[in-house]
């Protein structure tokens, strides 16, 4: 079974300042890694997606990941914030074993605060 | 074009009623899923459609839920006699499958009382 662990339930960052959000996944086969973003009352977002090839993945609105297989890890960055940034960010993955049935296993989110 | 739409966006019911839950999905998507965010479970999944079939119904907590999907299309979520530990945002999403991106409506809240 897959899971996905995101430390820190809050993050606040000062704006300008560099953005962290930690997700580190538990799978029994490396799988396809996903953040998205959630606006107050609003859907999700895809922010960017890990498949397959280059490890460092760009995603909009500035925000990048980096998939670390020995560290199982796939933290997502941002080099300076902006108030607009923030929102509640999601990490799921989803097992590439699975093909037909893409479901995704999130976790349990970080709020992201940006001070000004 | 029309994203994914869901309706209602809010719903308040007594406890002990059914509830339907309707999405719309982008026009031409195979794949639809339905998920679960409430406080004390996050964001979870329910079912998955392939076209009019739920070739996985895993996530459906208990039998007083049902979904059906027609004409490849709407899907309707059902949930019967409803109770508190119901109360919940439902999020519909839609991919043309093979990991394609998941677009998500923007829920359906709703309610227990």
């Amino acid at each position: 079974a897959q899971s996905v662990t995101q430390l820190g339930s809050h993050v606040s960052v000062s704006e300008g300042a560099l953005v962290l959000l930690r997700c580190n996944y538990s799978s029994s086969v490396p799988p396809y890694l996903f953040w998205y973003v959630q606006y107050p009352n609003q859907g999700l977002q895809l922010l960017l997606k890990y498949t397959t090839g280059a490890t460092l993945v760009k995603g909009i609105n500035g925000f990048e990941a980096e998939f670390k297989k020995s560290e199982t890890s796939f933290h997502l960055t941002k080099p300076s914030a902006h108030m607009s940034d923030a929102a509640e960010y999601f990490c799921a993955v989803s097992d590439i074993s699975n093909f037909g049935n893409e479901k995704l296993t999130f976790g349990t989110g970080t709020r992201l605060t940006i001070i000004p | 074009g029309a994203g994914v739409s869901q309706s209602p966006s809010n719903k308040v019911t007594e406890k002990g009623k059914d509830v339907e839950l309707r999405c719309d999905p982008i026009s031409g998507h195979t794949a639809l899923y339905w998920y679960r965010q409430s406080l004390g479970q996050g964001l979870e999944f329910l079912i998955y459609f392939q076209g009019n079939s739920a070739p996985d119904k895993s996530g459906l907590p208990s039998d007083r839920f049902s979904a059906e999907r027609t004409g490849g299309s709407v899907s309707t979520l059902t949930i019967q006699r409803t109770q508190q530990e119901d109360s919940a945002v439902y999020l519909c999403a839609s991919s043309l499958g093979g990991f394609d991106e998941q677009y998500f409506g923007p829920g359906t809240r709703l309610t227990v009382t």
